[in-house]
C-alpha cells in the first residue's frame, strides 16, 4: 500500500519568512496529492491540491511543488504570518479503503 | 451551515460500552469516509463508502462497522470499546469515489475511553 514520509516534523520560522514542507511517497500509482492545515482543536481543511499531470501549482502565498520521478511533493509557504501556525498534513491518493493516506504532519511556528 | 456534520463532539465512555457516532453531510456527495486521528495527530482512513460499497482498511477491528442508512449519512458504530480507541474520528465526504477527489471533513468527536 501507499506509504507517505513527511519532515520536518516541526518547524519554526521568523514571521515574514518562507516555510517549506517535504513529503515522499511510495505508491506510483498515486495520482493526486492535497494538503491540510489542521489548526488545534479543528478539522483538516484542505489548502491546495495537485495532481500527477501537473509539476507545479500556485495560490497566493501558498504553492506546491510535484516531482513524479522522485515521488516527492512539497508545500511552500511564502511570507508567512501569524495565522498560518498549524499541522500542516500531506497525503497521497495510493492508499487502502480508497481514502487518502496522510503523512504524520508538520507543526509549523510562526516566530513573531 | 456546516457541510459535514457530527454528533457528539465529545464522548466519554467505559471500557467494555457499545457507542455511535453520527454523521450526515449536506453536499450532495456520494461518497463518505471515516479516519481516526491519534493522539500524536496521525490520520489514517478506516472506511469509504459509496452507493452501499463498502471499502474497508484492512487494519481496522471487526469491532468497527459503519452503517449508511442513506447517501447522506454513514455512521460509525464500536462495540467492546477499548483504551486503545481513544483518539479522535473524523468523518469526511467527496463528490465521487476514489481518493482522488477533494475531501471535505467534519469538526471530528473526540472519543476518550476510561
Amino acid at each position: 500500500g501507499e506509504n507517505v514520509e513527511q519532515h520536518p516534523s516541526t518547524l519554526s520560522v521568523q514571521e515574514g519568512d518562507s516555510a517549506v514542507i517535504k513529503c515522499t511517497y511510495s505508491d506510483s500509482a498515486s495520482n493526486y496529492f492535497p494538503w491540510y492545515k489542521q489548526e488545534l482543536g479543528k478539522r483538516p481543511q484542505l489548502i491546495i491540491d495537485i495532481r500527477s499531470n501537473v509539476g507545479e501549482k500556485k495560490d497566493q502565498r501558498i504553492a506546491v511543488t510535484l516531482n513524479k520521478t522522485a515521488k516527492h511533493f512539497s508545500l511552500h509557504i511564502t511570507e508567512t504570518q501569524p495565522e498560518d501556525s498549524a499541522v500542516y498534513f500531506c497525503a497521497g491518493s495510493g492508499g487502502g479503503a480508497d481514502g487518502l493516506t496522510f503523512g504524520k504532519g508538520t507543526h509549523l511556528i510562526i516566530q513573531p | 451551515d456546516t457541510a459535514v456534520s457530527q454528533t457528539p463532539k465529545y464522548l466519554v465512555t467505559q471500557m467494555g460500552n457499545d457507542k455511535s457516532i453520527k454523521c450526515e453531510q449536506n453536499l450532495g456527495h456520494d461518497t463518505m469516509y471515516w479516519y481516526k486521528q491519534d493522539s500524536k495527530k496521525f490520520l489514517k482512513i478506516m472506511f469509504s463508502y459509496n452507493n452501499k460499497e463498502l471499502i474497508i482498511n484492512e487494519t481496522v477491528p471487526n469491532r468497527f462497522s459503519p452503517k449508511s442508512p442513506d447517501k447522506a449519512h454513514l455512521n460509525l458504530h464500536i462495540n467492546s470499546l477499548e483504551l486503545g480507541d481513544s483518539a479522535v474520528y473524523f468523518c469526511a465526504s467527496s463528490h465521487r469515489a476514489g481518493a482522488k477527489n477533494i475531501q471535505y471533513f467534519g469538526a471530528g468527536t473526540r472519543l476518550s475511553v476510561l
